[in-house]
């Protein structure tokens, strides 16, 4: 079926450092996500993002968070600078587009596990 | 605000058991209910969803039953085999504007062969 592709799979950051995560999406979906997952506890949501915009985000997403996608290529989550709070497993997903809306089905990545030391 | 509950954080059985997933929502809305199941190393993946209340949605021997009266989405399967280890996520999206999904805490399955 689609995949999504993530990349690193794993990444280990000193505190204070920036890091960037990229997302390969499902090749024609356009509308797209990040979630964050702590070891053990729930997947939380972070921000969704279509058309080269936030559309919505969470308290989760803080002001060190940004998301874009250049020119149709990777979308990035980029967090500057980290805290020892971001470790965590994030998820991106993305989904088509139908009559304006999101669909309802979400394809994931396997996720990329942030460590900051 | 809108939530779902499982109850169960893991759940043990022996291959050819019975299984039951306990999930409950709240929300104001009208939603659509999901089960994503997230094998080790992956990111989760959809195995069913239901749009209308009252209706069943099944997936390679799962069902779920969307029950609005009890605010349920209970997933089951007659007799479980290894390989549906993992975890199961109950979901739910409102479909009249807000399109944010929310996801329980998921049920982590373990089979013994």
């Amino acid at each position: 079926g689609p995949k999504v592709l993530q990349i690193p799979s794993h990444q280990i950051i000193d505190m204070g450092q920036m890091v960037t995560l990229n997302c390969d999406p499902v090749s024609n979906h356009l509308y797209f996500y990040w979630y964050k997952q702590i070891l053990g506890q729930q997947m939380e949501f972070l921000v969704n993002f279509y058309n080269g915009k936030v559309m919505e985000k969470s308290k989760l997403f803080k002001d060190q968070f940004s998301v874009e996608r250049p020119d149709g290529s990777y979308f990035t989550l980029k967090i500057q600078p980290t805290a020892l709070e971001d470790s965590a497993v994030y998820f991106c997903a993305s989904s088509l587009i139908a009559w304006g809306v999101p669909a309802e089905t979400l394809y994931f990545g396997s996720g990329t596990r942030l460590t900051v030391l | 605000g809108d939530s779902v509950i499982q109850m169960q954080g893991q759940v043990t059985l022996s291959e050819n058991d019975f299984l039951f997933i306990n999930c409950t929502y709240s929300t104001t809305g009208y939603p659509t209910l999901f089960w994503y199941v997230q094998y080790s190393g992956e990111g989760p993946q959809l195995l069913l969803q239901v749009t209308t209340a009252n209706n069943k949605g099944s997936s390679r021997g799962f069902e779920a039953t969307y029950d609005k009266g009890t605010t349920s989405f209970h997933l089951q399967k007659t007799s479980v085999q290894e390989i549906d280890s993992a975890v199961y996520y109950c979901a739910m999206r409102d479909r009249t504007g807000n399109y944010k999904y929310v996801f329980g805490a998921g049920t982590r399955l373990k089979v013994i062969a």
